[in-house]
This record gives structure tokens, C-alpha cells and sequence, in this order.
């Protein structure tokens, strides 16, 4: 069965204190992993998709990074507004479904 | 461009009784997914709707079902509701398979159950 484990389950940094969270998974033949930004209240807003080992993606203050086994979302020199729950998600080959982890709670403290 | 629309945004229901959740996909989507945001609990696939046909659901009973019309925009709804089923119910749209887990979110229907 997939699965996806997120860590830690809550964060508190100060701004800018810059930190990762991990995302570990499993899953029979990764077609995509994907990097989700949810804010109180609202639906979960696309960030990243990485298809393979080894690949990276930016934007802005965030990095995501892609092994054989685990996700990494970098966030260097967070600011407040980065405050939110951060959710990762994989698609397994010949699936249409997002398996989604349980998120990281992230406050970034002025 | 608008985005996903979802209505409503609130509602309170006891138990026994159905619901009716409604989603409007981005224009141009003609893929609707919906999931299920329990508390404590990550998202859990619901169901998948593209070009009018239901392609895929997810481990939940069959009391819940949904379907969507001519122009994309989708039901969901829940029969016999249970306790259980509090949560806020997300629906979203791509605008196909090739970037499938791209997906667009609307900002939920939160249903409570007493």
C-alpha cells in the first residue's frame, strides 16, 4: 500500500531560521511527488512536482528535493507569511489518486 | 480566471441524513477529484470524475457517490450520514492526465455531523 510520512508534525522557527521537513514514502512505482501549501481555512495550494532521484525545484523561499525514498522542502530565510501546513502527496504509476501525508504544521515567529 | 468554486461553505447535518455538495472546476478542466479532510487525518481520495464518467473511488462506502454534468462541474453526496463523516470535503480540477497531480483546490464544504 502507498503511504506517506511527513515530519515533523509541527515546526516553529523564527524568521529567518531556516530549516527542512521531510516527507518519506513509499509507493509501487513513483509517478510524481508533489509539494502542497495549505493555509487555515483554505484548500491546499500546488507548490512542486519532482518525477525522479535527484531532481530539484525553487520558488521563492523554498527548495524540494527527491531520493528513492524521501522528500525534503527546504525553506532558508523563512518569513511569517510562509506560516502554514505544508502537505505532501505521491502518485503511484497507473494511478490518477494523490496518496497525501498527514502535513507539517510550519509558524514562522517575527 | 475564477477558480474552483465550492458551495457551501458550512453546514450542519444529524445523523441519518443525505448531503449535497457542489463543485465548479476552473474552466477548460474537465477533471473533478474530491477528497475527504478529516481531522487529524491527511487527505483521503474520494473520487474521480473525467469527461463525465467516474474513473476511480476511493475506500469509502457507497453511500458515498457523486457525478458529474456536461459542463464538469460535479456532486458529491453523502447518504446516511455518520458521525464519522465531519470533515471538510475538498473538491479539485486538472485539466488532464498528463500533469494529473497538479492539482487546483477549492476551499472546501465543511460538513459537521451531530
Amino acid at each position: 500500500e502507498d503511504q506517506v510520512t511527513q515530519s515533523p508534525e509541527a515546526l516553529r522557527l523564527q524568521e529567518g531560521e531556516s530549516s527542512s521537513l521531510n516527507c518519506s514514502y513509499t509507493v509501487s512505482g513513483l509517478r510524481g511527488l508533489f509539494w502542497y501549501r495549505q493555509d487555515p481555512g483554505k484548500g491546499p495550494e500546488f507548490l512542486f512536482t519532482l518525477y525522479s532521484a535527484g531532481e530539484e525545484k525553487e520558488k521563492e523561499r523554498l527548495k524540494a528535493t527527491l531520493t528513492k525514498k524521501e522528500s525534503f522542502l527546504h525553506i532558508t530565510a523563512p518569513k511569517p507569511e510562509d506560516s502554514a501546513t505544508y502537505l505532501c502527496a505521491v502518485q503511484a504509476g497507473g494511478s490518477e489518486k494523490l496518496v497525501f501525508g498527514k502535513g507539517t504544521k510550519l509558524t514562522v515567529n517575527p | 480566471e475564477a477558480g474552483v468554486t465550492q458551495s457551501p461553505t458550512h453546514l450542519i447535518k444529524t445523523r441519518g441524513q443525505q448531503v449535497t455538495l457542489r463543485c465548479s472546476p476552473i474552466s477548460g478542466h474537465t477533471s473533478v477529484y474530491w477528497y475527504q479532510q478529516a481531522l487529524g487525518l491527511g487527505l483521503q481520495f474520494l473520487l474521480w470524475y473525467d469527461e463525465g464518467e467516474e474513473r476511480n473511488r476511493g475506500n469509502f462506502p457507497p453511500r458515498f457517490s457523486g457525478r458529474q454534468f456536461p459542463n464538469y462541474s460535479s456532486e458529491l453526496n453523502v447518504n446516511a450520514l455518520e458521525l464519522e463523516d465531519s470533515a471538510l470535503y475538498l473538491c479539485a480540477s486538472s485539466p488532464g492526465t498528463v500533469k494529473a497531480g497538479e492539482l487546483f483546490f477549492g476551499e472546501g464544504s465543511r460538513l459537521t455531523v451531530l
